[in-house]
């Protein structure tokens, strides 16, 4: 089993281009979720998503946009990076139908916007 | 909303002795308090979750304890290890309807030989 996976490990980008960070998970949690990790700002939830087919907006969306597909899958877009986006973003899930409110993250992908 | 505050932002101890990290919260409605330990160049990892119905919850070396009335809970690790340096984050939230995770501003502990 190999949890959540994140794609790419870590991105230099132009400003103005668009990118869209992915994340998977094997464990059928209901819920995801997108972080972003700033020094000496901690994790800020940026999107998320209770089940397949809904989202919702996090303490920080704009300039994000989220999708769900399905159960495994919760990709994130940066529709026109700008250089305050450059961050590490963590992708996080958890099993909410059961009433277990661990989340668990992904190893991150570190984001360099030029 | 929610507000959690973490002190102290840097920790040095000698190995073998103890560390605690404190955190507050402002959501009276806050129920669930979970502490991560992120590594360099890794994702936060869950060491230890309470809830509020209990004052305090123990883990081998790790303990959390909890004050409801105050809204502060607090990580404490005995006989510190070198492998016990990291980054550890506080978070709190309620675990009705969407759980929505504050988090500190990390403590970057650090155990010396």
């Amino acid at each position: 089993i190999a949890g959540i996976t994140q794609a790419p490990t870590s991105q230099i980008l132009a400003a103005g281009r668009r990118m869209t960070l992915r994340c998977t998970q094997d464990m059928r949690h209901n819920a995801m979720y997108w972080y972003r990790q700033d020094l000496g700002l901690g994790l800020r939830l940026i999107h998320y998503s209770n089940t397949a087919g809904t989202t919702g907006k996090g303490e920080v969306p704009d300039g994000y946009s989220v999708s769900r597909a399905n159960t495994d899958d919760f990709p994130l877009t940066l529709a026109s990076a700008v250089p305050s986006q450059t961050s590490v973003y963590f992708c996080a899930s958890s099993d909410r139908a059961s009433g277990q409110e661990t989340q668990y993250f992904g190893p991150g992908t570190r984001l360099l916007v030029l | 909303g929610e507000n959690v505050e973490q002190h102290p932002s840097t920790l040095s101890v000698q190995e073998g002795d103890s560390a605690v990290i404190k955190c507050t919260y402002s959501d009276s409605a806050s129920n669930y308090f979970p502490w991560y330990k992120q590594e360099l160049g890794k994702g936060p990892q869950l060491i230890i979750d309470i809830r509020s119905n209990v004052g305090e919850k123990k883990d081998q070396r790790i303990a959390v304890t909890l004050n409801k009335t105050a809204k502060h809970f607090s990580l404490h690790i005995t006989e510190t290890q070198p492998e016990d340096s990291a980054v550890y984050f506080c978070a709190a939230s309620r675990t009705t309807g969407f759980q929505k995770l504050v988090f500190g501003t990390g403590t970057r502990l650090l155990v010396s030989p």
